[in-house]
């Protein structure tokens, strides 16, 4: 079953609007978790990573206030598109490992597919 | 280059055949690697994580050529519902705070 749930699936929604993104870890703790953005046809990009109780960790070229990331529980983290335009219209997907060390798997959220009119 | 590379395929082949495909990596460092499939519009999903001495999960098998710094996916008995994308992915530090997904290899399965 599903170790990482997102919500919501799908966002239509008018230019300048903010939207918030939320993903939990469900029967496991996540202190870190990870944003993604994947464009049609292309790969996923790391956006930023998550971090429990401390500010995010964001690639270069991605605006931290742009896409900001609160990580408030052990469980919980969201990415809020603030203002957001056409252009960010994608589809964003959250991951969380289970476990720690390097070895153990991401597992991804169903993802968020978000259309900017 | 990039530090992980695939053949973005499409790979086209007829159902019951067997197909292969490879990942580079160009770190030497690289901890972990795992084999995700996606499908169209949906998440990535975890297929299977790739051990040095190989391993086999029913009609898949994953390697790991550290000497040469590839990974393999093979898929035996290819049925209608493998087609999807397949994304190899690398983590280059033992936290797996650095994660680097390829672009991923289409694979077409025809009846």
């Amino acid at each position: 079953g599903a170790v990482v749930s997102q919500h919501p699936s799908w966002v239509i929604c008018k230019s300048g609007t903010s939207v918030k993104i939320e993903c939990r870890s469900l029967d496991f703790q996540a202190t870190t978790m990870f944003w993604y953005r994947q464009f049609p046809k292309q790969s996923l990009m790391l956006m930023a990573t998550s971090n429990e109780g401390s500010k995010a960790t964001y690639e270069q070229g991605v605006e931290k206030d742009k896409f900001l990331i609160n990580h408030a529980s052990l469980t919980l983290s969201t990415l809020t598109v603030t203002s957001a335009h056409p252009e960010d219209s994608s589809f964003y997907i959250c991951s969380a490992r289970k476990g720690t060390g390097g070895g153990q798997p991401q597992h991804f959220g169903d993802g968020t597919r978000l259309s900017i009119l | 280059r990039k530090e992980v590379e695939q053949d973005p395929g499409p790979f086209n082949v007829p159902e019951g055949a067997t197909v292969a495909f490879n990942c580079t990596y160009s770190n030497s460092a690289s901890q972990s690697f795992f084999w995700y499939r996606q499908d169209c519009r949906k998440e990535p999903k975890l297929l299977m994580s790739v051990y040095s001495s190989g391993n086999e999960d029913g009609r898949f098998t994953a390697q790991l050529n550290r000497a040469s710094q590839y990974i393999s996916l093979l898929i035996r008995d290819s049925k209608l519902s493998d087609s999807a994308t397949y994304l190899c992915v690398v983590t280059l530090d033992s936290s797996a705070s650095k994660i680097i997904f390829g672009s991923g290899t289409r694979l077409s399965i025809r009846p």
